[in-house]
């Protein structure tokens, strides 16, 4: 009964390759979001979808390619991979209204070598 | 546009005293907050929200924070800490303008370490 699940947990990869991590959500949510938390734990958003179109499209590289399918799914897509991508990518969900909070994925530990 | 600060990077305490986490926010519209946990190599779960109810707000595992407008405040606390309460805090704004898909803002973080 996973709410927000993300894939894979870890991913280790070499730099300028091209790597995805999927993430679905079951709780019937409009709206889906990237976060990205560096080594500081700083949390930001990347980008936020509504009913499969992009809302948020925060300030990071082309390299970095999201993909909403369907509500139910925000995939994100990261070409040529650099040193300085290795964080803990985080996927969430919430309803369209205003006060409702995120539901958090496990997030994915992403390792640039 | 809105912001939070996390007025304390690292709090300590002692299991069983008081715990005190400040958070201060900014909002160009009326705003609902949030607290959420991180256990380390953990997600982020939710402890308690403000939504413009009532201006104590009680969470899950005996954490609860007040709103003050005048303070533009939302401090969490617990009167007693425990061990497991050890982990990352992080105070989150998000306007209430309507629009869809809004970011909602994360403060720094505040690290919370108990000892026995």
């Amino acid at each position: 009964d996973t709410a927000v699940s993300q894939t894979p947990k870890y991913l280790v990869t070499q730099m300028g390759n091209d790597k995805s991590i999927k993430c679905e959500q079951n709780l019937g949510h409009d709206t889906m979001y990237w976060y990205k938390q560096d080594s500081k734990k700083f949390l930001k958003i990347m980008f936020s979808y509504n009913n499969k179109e992009l809302i948020i499209n925060e300030t990071v590289p082309n390299r970095f390619s999201p993909k909403s399918p369907d509500k139910a799914h925000l995939n994100l897509h990261i070409n040529s991979l650099e040193l300085g991508d290795s964080a803990v990518y985080f996927c969430a969900s919430r309803e369209s209204t205003t006060a409702s909070p995120l539901h958090f994925g496990n997030g994915t530990r992403l390792t640039v070598t | 546009a809105q912001s939070v600060t996390q007025l304390d990077s690292h709090v300590s305490v002692s299991e069983g005293t008081p715990v005190l986490l400040r958070c201060n926010y900014s909002s160009s519209y009326s705003p609902s907050l949030f607290w959420y946990v991180q256990h380390p190599n953990k997600g982020l779960q939710l402890l308690l929200k403000y939504t413009s109810a009532a201006t104590l707000v009680k969470g899950i595992n005996g954490f609860e924070a007040e709103f003050k407008k005048s303070e533009t405040s939302f401090h969490l606390t617990k009167p007693s800490a425990h061990m497991s309460d050890a982990a990352e805090y992080f105070c989150v704004v998000s306007d209430r303008s309507g629009q869809a898909g809004t970011a909602l803002i994360f403060g720094k973080g505040t690290t919370l370490s108990v000892s026995s």
